[in-house]
């Protein structure tokens, strides 16, 4: 069946913009979660949902990040006025509801930020 | 100090040696342990996850978890120019949701 799916696969956009990334998992996974990929800092957790929920958004590193998943679906994550460190792959993967051990990787979107 | 952590290689190993691969963590919360492949721009792809302490073994890769040492293991027999990759550990404790936490990745090439 259909993995993980993200778009856009790259986005370059300048210093202080907004954009929109977003993840449509697998079916029938109620889990789904947003990972950021770095050279510097590897692959660190931001947000989780549980159906349209978001009980840890411990990983958002700032007030300019903030996610939204409608429909126990698609998610979007979103980051305001974008900074050059925020270049980095934005990666989403999901589970059911009670695997998260089992989480599904997508192919990832490539933010620059120039 | 990092909460996982991996040797970042390269680990260079010649077709059909056994690539052998591990990591340490501090938190003795951890109660997942997974393993994670990933190809040059490519997302990760989950390879093994084994619960608490234990051998598990799939095919060519055996994963390893030894609590009392916070220390984690993963081999690769027979290896294949196509297992050249980043291999990931992640883990993740009950209490903490399903939130993974993962180690810094090790590169490892295998030359035919």
């Amino acid at each position: 069946g259909a993995g993980v799916s993200q778009s856009p696969s790259n986005k370059v956009t300048e210093k202080g913009k907004d954009v929109e990334l977003r993840c449509d998992p697998i079916s029938g996974h109620t889990a789904l979660y947003w990972y950021r990929q770095s050279l510097g800092q590897g692959l660190e957790f931001l947000i989780y949902f549980q159906g349209n929920s978001a009980p840890d958004k411990s990983g958002l590193p700032s007030d300019r990040f903030s996610a939204e998943r409608t429909g126990g679906s698609v998610s979007t994550l979103t980051i305001q006025r974008t900074q050059q460190e925020d270049s980095a792959v934005y990666l989403c993967a999901s589970s059911t509801e009670w695997s998260g051990e089992t989480q599904y990787f997508g192919p990832g979107t490539r933010l620059l930020v120039l | 100090q990092k909460e996982v952590e991996q040797d970042p290689g390269p680990l260079s190993v010649p077709e059909g040696a056994i690539v052998s691969l591990n990591c340490t963590y501090s938190n003795s919360a951890f109660q997942y342990f997974m393993w994670y492949r990933q190809y040059s721009r490519k997302g990760p792809e989950l390879l093994m996850y084994t619960y608490s302490s234990g051998n598990k073994e799939d095919g060519r890769f055996t994963a390893q978890v030894d609590k009392s040492s916070k220390y984690i293991s993963l081999f690769i027999r027979d290896s294949q120019p196509s297992d050249s990759a980043t291999y990931l550990c992640a883990m993740s404790a009950p209490a903490a949701g399903n939130k993974l936490t993962f180690g810094g990745g090790t590169r490892v090439l295998v030359k035919p």
